[in-house]
């Protein structure tokens, strides 16, 4: 049973506009979220996390939107360059209780130039 | 500080025989987490470790894996009589501390014959 969502396996967005990469999750007791990249042949980089207590976290170009009551939250990068093109996972955890990271399948976002 | 180091980088193993892969966590990090990805899958969760302790082993299969993290030296996961279905890509991930970001490894790539 899948718990954390990515509906979108691939996504293509023009250099400079904005990507927004979306994930759902099914578990209310999350606690904590993450976005991690991942390049081919690499391992997972840890991107940006929040905290069920805010709704918002924003890190450069990198922000990250949760949507609680609708067990929602989306990445957006702006504006989106080449090296944005990878693999990204959204992920969650449950902060206080254990420590395994649950994820999503990805989502494969293209850069077009 | 180097990262998170994992080896081989590629394995290849035919049906039966044994496979360890080995991580060396950052500097300074004494908890490791091990991640499989099946193709076209996100990261599942297998096991969490601490010095010389397992902590939560609940998404390694029972039989045929086995996790350590000796004093001294890397953490192993260790695959007995590996099938086909073992082919993936293994990541280890390694924290600080149990709440903390972990930082994962480029990963080794099993892959059974």
């Amino acid at each position: 049973d899948q718990q954390v969502k990515q509906n979108s396996p691939s996504l293509s967005v023009q250099e400079g506009r904005i990507s927004i990469l979306n994930c759902d999750y099914t578990n209310s007791m999350f606690d904590y979220f993450l976005w991690y990249k991942k390049y081919p042949a690499e391992g997972p980089t840890f991107l940006i996390s929040i905290s069920s207590i805010k709704d918002k976290n924003e890190d450069g170009r990198f922000t990250v939107f949760l949507n609680k009551s609708a067990k929602h939250l989306s990445l957006h990068i702006v504006p989106s360059q080449p090296g944005d093109s990878a693999v990204y996972f959204c992920a969650a955890s449950f902060l206080n209780r254990d420590d395994k990271i649950i994820f999503g399948k990805g989502t494969r976002l293209h850069i077009l130039p | 500080n180097a990262g998170v180091m994992q080896n081989p980088r590629h394995l290849v193993r035919r049906r039966g025989q044994e496979a360890r892969l080995r991580c060396s966590p950052m500097k300074g990090h004494s908890h490791v987490y091990w991640y499989r990805q099946l193709p076209e899958e996100g990261l599942k969760f297998m096991v969490y470790l601490q010095k010389e302790n397992i902590i939560d082993e609940s998404g390694m299969p029972k039989e045929r894996f086995s996790a350590e993290f000796p004093k001294e030296g890397p953490s192993i996961l260790r695959i007995q009589q590996v099938v086909r279905g073992d082919s993936a890509a293994y990541f280890c991930a390694s924290s600080k501390a149990r709440t903390e970001t972990q930082y994962f490894g480029p990963g080794t790539r099993l892959l059974v014959l």
